[in-house]
């Protein structure tokens, strides 16, 4: 079965750092999130992509935050200037939005901000 | 205003019990309605869906748009259950975001 892949698995940084999480998402969805899971909270949607640009972001995807997708395969968390609060699971998601279809995660990527 | 609401945090249950996670949601509209699974230290997986009305490893889950309810039902609880559940929801329009409620940690004693 087709999955997401995400790297970094985990990620240590000092705070002020920039950070760029990376996905390949499945190669034949359109439409691309990330999603944010701060230790013991919920899931939280950060922002969702498609046709090289932002469909839809929360109020925590502020302008620290930036999505892009450089290569065509690629689609890139980047956090600049980290803070502490930052620290969590980024997760990954691509579907191709037809309605009853499934929107597939990564493994996740964990991030440390010290 | 989009907001799916698991009232239990955690939920212990004896091996061989039944289980019954709770799930309300509020929205506008007509939900897709998920529930999804976290193993410890896994991606999430999707457990199953309303639409398709199916019983994946015993677990069923019925609509009520009366209710508002998408409960998480399992006639006999196993170990291998033990797990994190996420009820979650969805609109049908392109690009929709997820959104999950926060989560019930299910615990099976042996």
């Amino acid at each position: 079965e087709p999955e997401v892949t995400q790297t970094p698995s985990h990620q240590v940084t000092q705070m002020g750092q920039e950070v760029i999480l990376r996905c390949v998402p499945i190669s034949n969805h359109l439409y691309f999130y990330w999603y944010r899971q701060i230790l013991g909270q919920k899931v939280e949607f950060l922002v969702s992509f498609y046709n090289n640009e932002i469909s839809e972001k929360s109020e925590i995807f502020d302008d620290q935050f930036s999505v892009e997708r450089p290569d065509g395969s690629n689609f890139t968390l980047k956090i600049r200037s980290t803070k502490l609060e930052d620290s969590a699971m980024y997760f990954c998601a691509s579907d191709d939005s037809l309605s009853g279809n499934t929107i597939y995660f990564g493994e996740g990527s964990w991030l440390t901000v010290v | 205003a989009q907001r799916v609401t698991q009232p239990e945090k955690l939920l212990s249950v004896f091996k061989g019990a039944p289980v019954e996670l709770k799930c309300n949601y509020s929205y506008s509209g007509s939900p897709e309605l998920f529930w999804y699974v976290q193993y410890s230290r896994q991606r999430l997986q999707l457990l199953l869906r309303h639409i398709s009305r199916e019983s994946i490893k015993g677990f069923t889950a019925d609509l009520n748009k009366g209710e508002t309810s998408f409960h998480l039902k399992k006639p006999f609880a196993q170990e291998e259950d033990s797990a994190m559940y996420y009820c979650a929801l969805r609109g049908y329009s392109s690009a929709s975001k997820i959104i999950f409620g926060s989560g019930t940690r299910l615990s099976i004693r042996p």
